[in-house]
């Protein structure tokens, strides 16, 4: 089956600096990504579509500078952090849509803490 | 907005049981209705799709209903096993038809031994 990754599963990180957040898509190529935070006990926030070679479109509410999104191959999206700060604490979850598949199935990586102190 | 109800209260059941989870919807009816298992520190593992012209599908031990005009899905493990103790959300398409799914808070199942 269809296989995304992520690196780190687990970042502690002090306020101010920046994490980056790599989604990779193991045994397909996907055009478009999705981007989700996802806080305790509630559901997934869609962030931003990543796609391929063009610009992010974020989610109303999410700040496209602080959320950086770089998906630079058909197998690789990277959202960085910019200047965290506590309140971006959270569960990051990225996904990958099959180029070559149905288009209706998501494959979900396996998330990254991230505790900003 | 659409809004994706899913019974915040944990579902306990004994091992062996059917167990049933409900997913109601408001305003819009989706093109489909995706389920998922969400296991704790980990992310969502797609089960089972169901589109709006489908009244059921089935999965192994797995079923799903679709009921549009109640606007509802109900999710059934029949045979229950301590192994399916996770959370289940269900996720709909927005308008337009767009492959991206908006998720429900999900609903804790848990399976006694």
């Amino acid at each position: 089956g269809a296989v995304v990754s992520q690196h780190p599963s687990r970042v502690i990180c002090k306020s101010g600096t920046s994490v980056k957040i790599e989604c990779r898509s193991l045994d397909f190529q996907a055009t478009t990504m999705f981007w989700y935070r996802q806080f305790p006990k509630q559901s997934l926030m869609l962030m931003a579509t990543s796609n391929e070679g063009s610009k992010a479109t974020y989610e109303q509410g999410v700040e496209k500078d602080k959320f950086l999104i770089n998906h630079a191959s058909l197998t690789l999206s990277t959202l960085t952090v910019t200047s965290a700060h506590p309140e971006d604490s959270s569960f990051y979850i990225c996904s990958a849509v099959n180029s070559g598949g149905a288009g209706d199935e998501q494959f979900f990586g396996p998330g990254t803490r991230l505790t900003v102190l | 907005s659409q809004k994706i109800e899913q019974n915040s209260e944990a579902l306990n059941i004994q091992e062996g049981k059917t167990a049933t989870l409900t997913c109601n919807y408001t305003n819009y009816s989706p093109a489909y209705l995706q389920w998922y298992r969400q296991d704790p520190g980990r992310g969502p593992v797609f089960l089972l799709l169901i589109r709006e012209n489908e009244k059921e599908k089935r999965k192994e031990r797995l079923k799903v209903t679709f009921d549009t005009t109640l606007k509802q899905s109900l999710f059934h493990i029949t045979a229950s096993q301590p192994a399916d103790s996770a959370t289940y959300l269900c996720a709909l398409d927005m308008p337009g038809g767009s492959y991206i799914p908006t998720f429900g808070r999900g609903t804790s199942l848990i399976v006694h031994p």
